[in-house]
C-alpha cells in the first residue's frame, strides 16, 4: 500500500519551456504533499508543502511564481516549473502523507522526475 | 537552529553488521524516520520511532533515545544491494520533517 506515482520520470527540454510534473497518491488520500529537489550527491531540499484546497507554503528562497504548485484534490498535486532555465535542472521528488492521523504517518515518495534543461 | 547529524560515508563488508548513527537537535519531537535512497532513485521508507527503544524489522532495526537526541539504524547480514544512502529525518513540533544529509553506505564483497 501507500503508492505514490510521479510523472514524467524524465524530461529534457529547451530553455524557456514550462514543465509540469504530476504527483498522485494511488491507494490513499493525502491531505499534504511535499515537493523536494535534490542536486547530485546532496540531500533532499524541501521546496514547498502543498495542502489540498489551499495555497502551498514555500520554503525560504524558493520562488513561488517560478514553481507553481496546485493541490486540487486529495490524490493529486502538480508542480509547474515556469520558463525553465539550465540552473533548474535537478531531480524533483514529491511525497505524500496519508490522511488518517498525523503522528506516525511516514512520507511516501514518488519515483522522482529528472529534469534537464538544455 | 534545527540540526541533524549523521556520518557522510561508511564502508562495511558483505555479511557483516553496520550501525549508522544519527543525532538531532530540533524544536520539539514527533517521531524519527529512516529512509533508504539508492543512487538516482527516490527515498523509500524504512522505519519509524517515536518512543525510546528498539524497533526491529527483518534485517533492519532502529533505535531511539529521546533524552539523548540519538538514533541508530542497524543493518544485519549486509547484502550488496544495501549499498545506498540512508537518511535520518525528524518531525518537529510543527510536524515539519527535518532531514539529515544522509549517510552513503558502501558494501564491499
Amino acid at each position: 500500500g501507500a503508492v505514490v506515482s510521479q510523472h514524467p520520470s524524465r524530461v529534457i527540454c529547451k530553455s524557456g519551456t514550462s514543465v509540469k510534473i504530476e504527483c498522485r497518491s494511488l491507494d490513499f488520500q493525502a491531505t499534504t504533499m511535499f515537493w523536494y529537489r535534490q542536486f547530485p550527491k546532496q540531500s533532499l531540499m524541501l521546496m514547498a508543502t502543498s495542502n489540498e484546497g489551499s495555497k502551498a507554503t514555500y520554503e525560504q528562497g524558493v520562488e513561488k511564481d517560478k514553481f507553481l504548485i496546485n493541490h486540487a484534490s486529495l490524490t493529486l498535486s502538480t508542480l509547474t516549473v515556469t520558463s525553465a532555465h539550465p540552473e533548474d535542472s535537478s531531480f524533483y521528488i514529491c511525497s505524500a502523507v496519508a490522511v488518517r492521523g498525523t503522528g506516525n504517518q511516514p512520507q511516501h515518495f514518488g519515483d522522482g522526475t529528472r529534469l534537464s534543461i538544455l | 537552529g534545527q540540526n541533524i547529524d549523521q556520518p557522510t560515508e561508511m564502508t562495511a563488508t558483505e555479511g557483516a553488521i553496520v550501525q549508522i548513527n544519527c543525532t538531532y537537535q530540533t524544536s520539539g519531537f514527533n517521531g524519527l524516520f529512516w529512509y533508504q535512497q539508492h543512487a538516482g532513485e527516490a527515498p523509500t521508507f524504512l522505519s519509524y520511532n517515536v518512543l525510546d527503544g528498539l524497533e526491529e524489522k527483518g534485517r533492519f532495526s532502529s533505535f531511539l533515545s529521546r533524552s539523548k537526541g540519538y538514533s541508530y539504524l542497524l543493518l544485519k547480514e549486509l547484502q550488496m544491494k544495501d549499498s545506498a544512502s540512508y537518511l535520518c529525518a525528524v518531525r518537529d513540533s510543527n510536524y515539519q520533517l527535518i532531514w539529515g544529509a544522509g549517510t552513503k553506505l558502501i558494501i564491499k564483497p
